[in-house]
């Protein structure tokens, strides 16, 4: 156990819908990314956040946003969903975001579009 | 850009077997790179790392050495067990950046008894 929580653990929805996808990052850490997992196109880094604010962005359609609250939680919403958004969404986390250290990863959220 | 290359998949190993799964990078500056495993069902965990040139990384019996003449970093176990079939993706930093991961492909292995 990683001690990233995320729920919920599948999710199957239809074309045109809009969810949101949710991570606790570890006790005491402060940063938080999301990730995309598809056969296609592999694991990809969609967004970092610290504390709050945004630091990085990645490959992270305009469809797409995210956001981290001040208990340091964080919710992934995808919105106008495709058929091609059907992945799985990780979130990991780590203490400050920076050097070489170990990024922690959730167990994910399948989200199947139909 | 950056990036990792993998070797294909799947590999199939029996019981006790040598394994090595090799992989690649291309990055600007100076990378810290990674091995993470992804077991059925689950989310990934980090299996080892290394910082910088030379550095050898090592966990439950698996070890890659950061080679920066080759850009390459190995991961290998002299003997394999069945627990050990999983999905193995190597990944970069940049020190520069901020906490992206840039991973390669995966690769599959299964391990027969």
């Amino acid at each position: 156990d990683s001690g990233v929580t995320q729920t919920p653990k599948h999710l199957i929805t239809a074309t045109g819908q809009r969810v949101t996808l949710r991570c606790s990052p570890r006790s005491g850490d402060l940063s938080v990314y999301w990730y995309q997992q598809s056969l296609d196109q592999g694991l990809q880094f969609l967004i970092q956040y610290y504390n709050g604010e945004e630091r990085a962005k990645g490959n992270i359609l305009e469809r797409f946003s995210a956001q981290q609250f001040p208990d340091l939680h964080s919710e992934l919403n995808l919105s106008s969903l495709e058929l091609g958004d059907s992945a799985l969404y990780f979130c990991a986390s780590s203490a400050w975001g920076g050097g070489p250290e170990t990024q922690y990863f959730g167990p994910g959220t399948r989200l199947l579009v139909l | 850009g950056d990036s990792v290359t993998q070797m294909e998949g799947p590999v199939t190993l029996s019981e006790e077997a040598f394994l090595t799964i090799n992989c690649t990078y291309t990055a600007t500056g100076y990378p810290s790179l990674f091995w993470y495993v992804q077991y059925p069902g689950e989310g990934l965990q980090l299996l080892l790392k290394a910082t910088k040139a030379d550095d050898k990384g090592s966990n439950k019996g698996f070890e890659a050495t950061y080679r920066k003449e080759t850009t390459s970093f190995h991961l290998e176990k002299g003997s394999v067990q069945v627990s050990d079939s999983a999905v193995y993706f190597c990944a970069l930093k940049l020190g520069t950046s901020y906490g992206k991961l840039t991973f390669g492909q995966g690769t599959i292995l299964t391990v027969h008894p």
